[in-house]
């Protein structure tokens, strides 16, 4: 049961680049969330989805694009990478409408940009 | 909005003894989970323990344990007969309980306590 799975686990871009981060999950959960991790600043929310075409903004979307065609799978777009997006990406996952749920996350992507 | 504070940046404990992390949150919500999530050098992320608002008993798991206290926002973690495999980042968050819209599965993270453990 692969759970969670992001793809891929390192990433060096140079600035202005474009790259998807990819997750894929097969537990078959609506909530479907991407956050980044900096140091000192914990988890913070870039963009969720609650559904397949339905997609929303977090506390830090900017530079970041997303969709939702399907129920399994959530890219993550940076159209121009930009140095002060080097972070860990998180892609997270959660049955709705429970809350008291766990949420599943991946193994995270560290992405540099240089 | 919801903030997480762990004011502990990094803690070290002896191995075998007892380490208690702190969080304070601010909620103007009295329904709301808790939670505190474990991330060693992995990277990966593993739920330690949840409470719910509306539990006044404290949530236990094996060696972790909460200190709960609602009226003063106060959820810390404590860790008994501390093991090498604790020494992690631990993390603080909150939840809304009740579904009131996307929004409100969103989890608040404290910024993180790295703990140490020293053989």
């Amino acid at each position: 049961n692969a759970g969670v799975t992001q793809t891929p686990k390192f990433q060096v871009l140079k600035t202005g680049q474009s790259m998807t981060l990819q997750c894929a999950q097969d537990m078959n959960h609506e909530y479907m969330s991407w956050y980044r991790q900096d140091p000192g600043m914990g988890l913070r929310l870039i963009h969720y989805s609650v559904g397949a075409g339905i997609t929303d903004q977090g506390e830090v979307p900017n530079g970041y694009n997303v969709s939702r065609s399907t129920t399994e799978d959530f890219p993550l777009r940076l159209l121009s990478a930009a140095p002060s997006q080097t972070s860990v990406y998180f892609c997270a996952t959660q049955v709705l409408p429970q809350a008291n749920t766990e949420a599943f996350f991946g193994q995270g992507t560290r992405l540099t940009v240089v | 909005a919801q903030t997480v504070t762990q004011s502990q940046p990094e803690m070290s404990v002896q191995e075998a003894e007892t380490v208690t992390l702190s969080c304070t949150y601010d909620t103007s919500e009295s329904d709301y989970y808790l939670f505190w999530y474990k991330q060693p050098p992995s990277r990966q992320m593993i739920l330690v323990i949840r409470q719910e608002a509306y539990k006044q008993q404290n949530a236990t798991e094996n060696r972790f344990s909460v200190n709960f206290q609602k009226a003063a926002k106060s959820f810390s973690l404590k860790i008994s007969d501390s093991q090498l495999g604790d020494a992690a980042m631990y993390f603080c968050a909150y939840r809304l309980s009740s579904y009131s819209g996307a929004g409100s599965y969103q989890l608040t993270f404290g910024k993180g306590t790295k703990l140490s453990v020293i053989p």
